[in-house]
Formats: C-alpha cells, structure tokens, sequence
C-alpha cells in the first residue's frame, strides 16, 4: 500500500457543526502532515506529527485540532469554524528522513464552511 | 530557512513541444535536497523528480528532467514530448528544518502547465 487516504473527499459544514477529518497510512511512514490550500496557492502547514507526537503547530486557531491515536492515523477536528477556513485540506506521510524520500500526499478534503 | 520562489504563474506548451519551468532557492544550509511536485485537478499532490543537492548529475525520470544550477540557486523542471496528462500546476519545493529540529516541506507559488493540443 502506497497511499495516504483521506475521507470525506468533500465535507460541508456550518460554522457551529463539529466534525472531523481523517488521514490513513499503512507505509510504515512516522511523520503526518496536515497543509491548508486555498485555490491557486501552494500548500501552507499547520501540524507535524513526528512518532505520534505534535513537532509542530504553525500557529493554527484552536479551532482545528490535530488527533494521532497511533502511527498509521491522523485526524483533525474541527469545531466552530469561519467561512475563510474553507480550503482543500491535505494529508501527507514520510519516513524518518523526509528530506532523501519526499513525501506522499493525500487526495484532499474539499472544505466548504457556510 | 529555505525560501522557494517560482516566477512564472502560468506557461502554456503544445502536446509534444518541450517546457521548462523555473524555480530558484535560497538556503543557508550545504547539503539539502529540491522536489518537484505536480497537483493535477484530481487534487494529489505527486512527486516528480527530486535532486540532491551534492550530486552534479541532473536528475531524469522519463520525459522530466532538471537543470540544477547549484552556483546559481536554480532548479528548473524540464517536460518532453509533454502529453495532455501533464497539465497541472507544478510546485518547486525543499526541506526545511524548523528550530525545533523537525522538517517542514516549502513550497514555491507554483506555475499552472497548460497542455494544448
């Protein structure tokens, strides 16, 4: 398997709704990512996940709340959000050295806040 | 801190004709590595080639290939005989350590590739 799957593919949501998103990887990669793209940007991070544990938060609103329960997993809760934190949401693995290997993305959860 | 900087938002080639994209870089550190990255409407974001920044070969997969000026701080992705399924947008990206110690991927603006046929 090499894949990151994440689901839903596209989630609508209104600004009182809690609901999250789901990241899955079975290559054995130690560090998850989760990026914001907004249309017709680069990816911008918000987590790392380094061996289940939060390496870094890029001072993303509390609003959105990362969640590793074990190495092949990520989510990200959402709760409360505005209609500018709609975005595509991507989800990425790597192995230990990301920087020789590269990184493997996820298709996306397409987020419309309304 | 690495900074990716790619100047051209849009190029255009026809099916078969050769492109080059453009991307440069600034890095204080002395071994690093370079990816292009390529994010087709189906939204993935797919590795197309990647280049150590030690090596002096010019990495090649298939139809892409780099031009990697180390002197210069320059890594440009050439696509031959471009087909139909390159259109894109296409981001140069690199590592970056953060302060922490952990690794941060940085992307440039992009270029969106369109393929006329």
């Amino acid at each position: 398997d090499t894949e990151v799957t994440q689901t839903p593919k596209h989630l609508v949501m209104g600004m009182t709704n809690k609901k999250s998103l789901k990241c899955e990887q079975h290559m054995g990669h130690r560090a998850m990512y989760w990026y914001k793209q907004k249309a017709k940007k680069p990816p911008e991070l918000m987590f790392v996940y380094s061996y289940e544990k939060l390496s870094i938060n890029e001072s993303v609103p509390s609003r959105f709340s990362p969640e590793c329960p074990n190495s092949s997993l990520l989510n990200l809760h959402l709760h409360a959000l505005q209609p500018e934190d709609s975005a595509l949401y991507l989800c990425a693995s790597s192995q230990e050295h990301a920087a020789i290997y590269g990184y493997t993305f996820g298709s996306g959860t397409r987020l419309t806040v309304v | 801190a690495q900074t990716v900087t790619q100047s051209q938002p849009e190029m255009s080639v026809q099916e078969a004709e050769t492109v080059t994209l453009s991307c440069t870089y600034d890095t204080s550190e002395s071994d690093y590595y370079l990816f292009w990255y390529k994010q087709p409407p189906s939204r993935q974001m797919i590795l197309v080639i990647r280049q150590e920044a030690y090596k002096q070969q010019n990495a090649t997969e298939n139809r892409f290939s780099v031009n990697f000026q180390k002197a210069a701080k320059s890594f440009s992705l050439k696509i031959s005989d471009s087909q139909l399924g390159d259109a894109a947008m296409y981001f140069c990206a690199s590592p970056s350590l953060t302060q922490g110690g952990s690794e941060k991927l940085v992307f440039g603006k992009g270029t969106k590739l369109t393929v006329n046929p």
